[in-house]
């Protein structure tokens, strides 16, 4: 069985901040990992994936996450938020074969100016 | 090339009804899902299918039905509509176990 863990249900930062949303996972075989951002009123848009070639996954809007199999992380950041990157952002495994994809709870982000 | 189309995008419906939603993909992709999207839940898989003619349950699967007849439709059926139905429901495809799942715009439905 594969699970994701984001820690932070709700993280704020300010406009040009770091930003960094935290993903662990648990995957009996190796895992692909991905990272999804859903803006409100809308279905989910892919960011950024690992499947299993660099460990430092950069995606779309400057979003960047380094896998790191020793921890069991696929952390989001960016370097300096912008207000539209406010939104929930969404950790999923999948791997072994039966193509399920599990996902973490979500992490609202929200931008202050 | 529309990708994940599901309709209706709202509905609301009296406990004990009955409904289908609808969705469609043209990207020819072979496993497809339903996700249920509840506050603070995340997303929760209730049922999946690899092919047509070919279905499973996912982690929430009581109270709905599925079919896949054809590789680009994959409807979800609510049996008897209660209100811990009330969510946003996803659609989704996906073309192999390292590709990312191509979503739709989400169902959003109320049972009262």
């Amino acid at each position: 069985a594969q699970s994701v863990t984001q820690l932070g249900s709700h993280v704020s930062v300010s406009e040009g901040a770091l930003v960094l949303l935290r993903c662990n996972y648990s995957s009996s075989v190796p895992p692909y990992l991905f990272w999804y951002v859903q803006y409100p009123n809308q279905g989910l848009q892919l960011l950024l994936k690992y499947t299993s070639a660099a460990t430092l996954v950069k995606g779309i809007n400057g979003f960047e996450a380094e896998f790191k199999k020793s921890e069991t992380s696929f952390h989001l950041t960016k370097p300096s938020a912008h207000m539209s990157d406010a939104a929930e952002y969404f950790c999923a495994v999948s791997g072994g074969s039966n193509y399920k994809l599990t996902f973490g709870k979500g992490t609202l982000l929200t931008v202050n100016p | 090339n529309a990708g994940v189309t599901q309709t209706p995008k709202f509905q609301v419906l009296k406990t004990g009804q009955s409904m289908t939603l609808q969705c469609a993909q043209d990207m020819n992709h072979e496993y497809m899902s339903w996700y249920r999207q509840d506050p603070g839940m995340g997303l929760r898989l209730i049922h999946y299918s690899v092919g047509a003619g070919i279905t499973d349950q996912g982690e929430v699967p009581n109270g709905y039905n599925v079919s896949r007849s054809t590789t680009e439709d994959f409807p979800l059926r609510l049996l008897s509509a209660a209100p811990s139905q009330t969510s946003v429901y996803f659609c989704a495809c996906r073309q192999g176990e390292i590709t990312e799942a191509f979503f739709g715009q989400g169902t959003r439905l109320t049972v009262v």
